[in-house]
């Protein structure tokens, strides 16, 4: 049971460049979220689909985009890669939008330079 | 803003004492609150929920209080052990329990034997 899955690991990109972070979770929930935590900071949220079909804007969406694929899988899109967006990126996913739990991956470390 | 702080600077224990960690929230009440660990590379892992209705929560070795008055949750581990060791973040959910998670920076705790 793998849980939620996050591809890739490591990512380095030059400034204005653009990439797709992968998540998938195999514990059929509802609810798919994308975090970034930088140093010193709380993981902060950036997007979130409370079920299949939507998706809702966190509190820092810009530069971003994402896709809920179907119920296994929730894209992260950097359309044009800044430095600001060197962080940690973490997929997670919960049962419910509700009180419930989040089930994190292991996050892919990117660096924008 | 909604804000969760926790205590920055690491916590340091001999290995068998109670470690105490400390959540305080600022300008609103969540509907809950929320305890993970975080070893270094890995992403978070839940540990507790508590709501707002709850006093006090346990879980093995761990417990989990919330004082709705004083705005605060502390996080209890007894008879620490090294393997405790690690970074404990605090995140609230927010009105009507709905899981748009705030977390807090996290506190790093390191159990000597």
């Amino acid at each position: 049971n793998a849980g939620v899955t996050q591809t890739p690991k490591f990512q380095v990109l030059k400034t204005g460049q653009s990439m797709t972070l992968q998540c998938a979770q195999d514990m059929n929930h509802n609810s798919m979220y994308w975090y970034r935590q930088d140093p010193g900071m709380g993981l902060r949220l950036i997007y979130y689909s409370a079920s299949e079909g939507t998706t809702d804007k966190g509190e820092v969406p810009n530069g971003y985009n994402v896709s809920r694929l179907n119920k296994r899988e929730f894209s992260l899109r950097l359309e044009s890669a800044a430095p600001s967006q060197t962080s940690v990126y973490f997929c997670a996913s919960s049962d419910s939008v509700y009180n419930s739990p989040l089930h994190f991956g292991n996050g892919t470390r990117l660096t924008v330079t | 803003s909604q804000k969760i702080e926790q205590n920055s600077e690491a916590l340091n224990i001999q290995e068998g004492k109670t470690a105490t960690l400390t959540c305080n929230y600022t300008n609103y009440s969540p509907a809950y609150l929320q305890w993970y660990r975080q070893d270094p590379g890995r992403g978070p892992v839940f540990l507790l929920l508590i709501r707002e209705n709850e006093k006090e929560k346990r879980k093995e070795r761990l417990k989990v209080t919330f004082d709705t008055t004083l705005k605060q949750s502390l996080f209890h581990i007894t008879a620490s052990q090294p393997a405790d060791s690690a970074t404990y973040l605090c995140a609230s959910g927010g009105s009507g329990g709905y899981n748009k998670l705030i977390f807090g920076a996290g506190t790093r705790l390191a159990v000597h034997p």
